[in-house]
Formats: C-alpha cells, structure tokens, sequence
C-alpha cells in the first residue's frame, strides 16, 4: 500500500480482556517494529521483525505482550489480560533492509478501562 | 527506556518567528533522526543526520550535530502555524535498525 496501515484506530477495552492490534507495513519493506507511546512521552521500541521472524523483542515489557508476522508481511500485536496500565498509542512501522524508508503508521489508540 | 532529552518540554513563539529545539543522548550513533507528530498520532520523518556531518538543511529546517557533546539541535525558519506539533528526536543506539527517541518539545505557533 502507499502507507503504513493500522487497524484498529481506536480500541476500548475491559481490563483482563485480549486485544489484537494489526499492522499493514508498506509493500516491499521487509523490517517492521511496533513501539508504543504513553501520553507525554516519545515513543518506546517494543519489537522488531525482519522478514517474519522477530530480530529484536527486547522491548517487550512482559510475557503479556506478544507479535507475529507469519508471511512476512502483516503484522498482529497481541496484549493478553489487558491491564489500565498498557492504554497507549500503539505504533508500527517498516522500512526497507538497514533502515532505509522508515515510514509509521497512524497508530492504534489503545484505552483499557 | 528513552535515551534522548529534549529541551524545551513546550516552546510558544509568533508565527515568522525561528523555533529552536534540542536534543541529548546517551551513547554513540550512526544517525540521529528528527520526527514530527500531530495530535499524538503518526509520526513524520522531517530529516535525517548521520554521525560524520555536522550540518545539514531541508527547505526551513536546519539540523546540527555536535557528536562530542552528544547534542542535535533543530532550526525551523520563519515558522507557520501549521508547524504547531510536537517534535521527536531519535537515534539508532549505535546499531542496528530500532529507533530510540527522547521525549519532544510541544512547539506552539501563534498567529
């Protein structure tokens, strides 16, 4: 697509719950990243796919948070047992090999109540 | 955890005016990136500086970077209100493709 793709734009859910937050990356960009950005702050790396296997997930703050990217392609953020603590904006990006075009998406505004 | 520090948190200057904003880091870099973001959502790439120049221009903005005090500072020129947005600096920690930002400057531009 002509742009990083994210859905969906907003999610409200109950605490304990599971969300899934998808990422369409730009097509051709092989490496793509999910950061999150709580309000006032910049945003945080979470995680970092290069192809379809996650090259960094050192971000990840806990085992509640996990992603995949099966094709190499889209990309599904997953949060188990939602705590009020991960409301954030949600970012995802890609780029091509080294970097090169990073491009992000319009972020996924996630409200855990 | 964020690297980078910027200062000022807010900046409020008159439309024509120039805004400048700065940035600290912790560690070596390859690069040093400077993002834009409206209403807390996507962020634009605005300019890129790599660790072996100093100086670089894109139309009104202008980057420096200063590798010996580990300090960027972005120039933007005769400012417009459409500039009112926050601004993120990032840096690639020394390595590889993950993007470390500091924690923005709110540049308000008035009328």
């Amino acid at each position: 697509g002509a742009g990083v793709s994210q859905t969906p734009s907003n999610k409200v859910t109950e605490k304990g719950k599971y969300v899934e937050l998808r990422c369409d990356p730009i097509s051709g960009h092989t490496a793509l990243y999910w950061y999150r950005q709580s309000l006032g702050q910049g945003p945080e790396f979470l995680i970092y796919f290069q192809g379809t296997g996650a090259a960094d997930d050192s971000g990840l703050p806990n085992d509640r948070f996990f992603a995949v990217r099966p094709e190499g392609s889209v990309s599904t953020l997953k949060i188990q047992r939602t705590e009020r603590g991960d409301s954030a904006v949600y970012l995802c990006a890609s780029s091509l090999p080294g970097g090169f075009g990073y491009t992000f998406g319009s972020g996924t505004r996630l409200t855990v109540v | 955890s964020q690297q980078g520090e910027e200062d000022p948190q807010a900046l409020s200057i008159q439309e024509g005016e120039n805004a400048t904003m700065n940035c600290s880091y912790k560690t070596s870099i390859n690069n040093l990136q400077w993002y834009r973001q409206n209403s807390g959502r996507g962020l634009v790439h605005l300019i890129l500086i790599r660790s072996n120049e100093r100086e670089k221009h894109s139309g009104r903005l202008r980057v420096t970077l200063d590798t010996s005090k580990k300090s960027s500072s972005l120039l933007i020129t005769a400012s417009r209100a459409a500039d009112t947005a926050s601004y993120f600096c990032a840096t690639d920690e020394g390595g590889g493709n993950k993007l470390t930002f500091g924690t923005g400057t709110q540049l308000k531009v008035e009328l």
